[in-house]
């Protein structure tokens, strides 16, 4: 079956400071990456999400790439803010959907 | 966050009691998932379904009871037989490829 790995688990930054957080797949099928944002107490959220026919998606502040060779993707979070402190959750859909661990981010103002 | 509930939010069993959560979602959607949060490990999947009156074992379906008979609901059933129940369950339903996640049930076995 799909194994997702994601790291690190927990990551500071600096208010303003650039955030990235890696994942990888092992099952060449997996053909949908998104990436979900979870705040404490609430349910996890998709923030954004990427095809394996795409190699890079943008939205304001947040961009995912993916590298289908390699079997990695990666999200990118530029002038971070207090509010983007969270734990993200990628995933890897085949079959069906495999999680990551998960990511602590700490933005510190 | 509107379309997909679960009851209750907090949830307290005695060791060797089932216990079944609810999920409801007025979404339409055909697909419905289970998943089990514990801390440092994600979220596993239970069990899913894909249409009524069908369901697969997931990830960690072993101690775990599930039925699709309506589309709008997918009850899940913890029972004796899971050795470590006690964690956040997450009730996520879909039509394509994004899943709708709802609030979460916290429930505790002592």
């Amino acid at each position: 079956g799909e194994n997702v790995e994601q790291h690190p688990s927990t990551l500071s930054v600096q208010e303003g400071d650039s955030a990235v957080i890696k994942c990888t797949y092992s099952d060449s099928a997996s053909n949908y990456f998104p990436w979900y944002k979870q705040e404490l107490g609430k349910r996890p959220q998709l923030i954004i999400d990427i095809r394996s026919n795409v190699g890079e998606k943008k939205d304001q502040r947040i961009a995912v790439t993916l590298n289908k060779t390699a079997k990695h993707f990666s999200l990118h979070i530029t002038e971070t803010q207090p509010e983007d402190s969270a734990v993200y959750f990628c995933a890897a859909r085949g079959q069906k959907v495999t999680f990551g661990t998960g990511t602590k981010l700490q933005v510190i103002p | 966050d509107g379309g997909i509930t679960q009851s209750p939010k907090y949830l307290f069993r005695k060791e060797g009691q089932n216990v079944t959560l609810s999920c409801e979602q007025n979404l339409n959607h055909d697909a419905m998932y289970w998943y089990r949060q514990d801390p440092g490990q994600g979220l596993r999947l239970i069990y899913y379904s894909q249409i009524v009156n069908d369901f697969q074992k997931g990830d960690i379906a072993e101690g775990y009871s599930v039925s699709r008979e309506k589309k709008e609901s997918f009850p899940l059933t913890v029972t004796s037989a899971q050795k470590n129940p006690t964690a956040f369950y997450l009730c996520a339903s879909s039509m394509s490829n994004e899943q709708y996640f709802g609030p979460g049930t916290r429930l505790t076995v002592t």
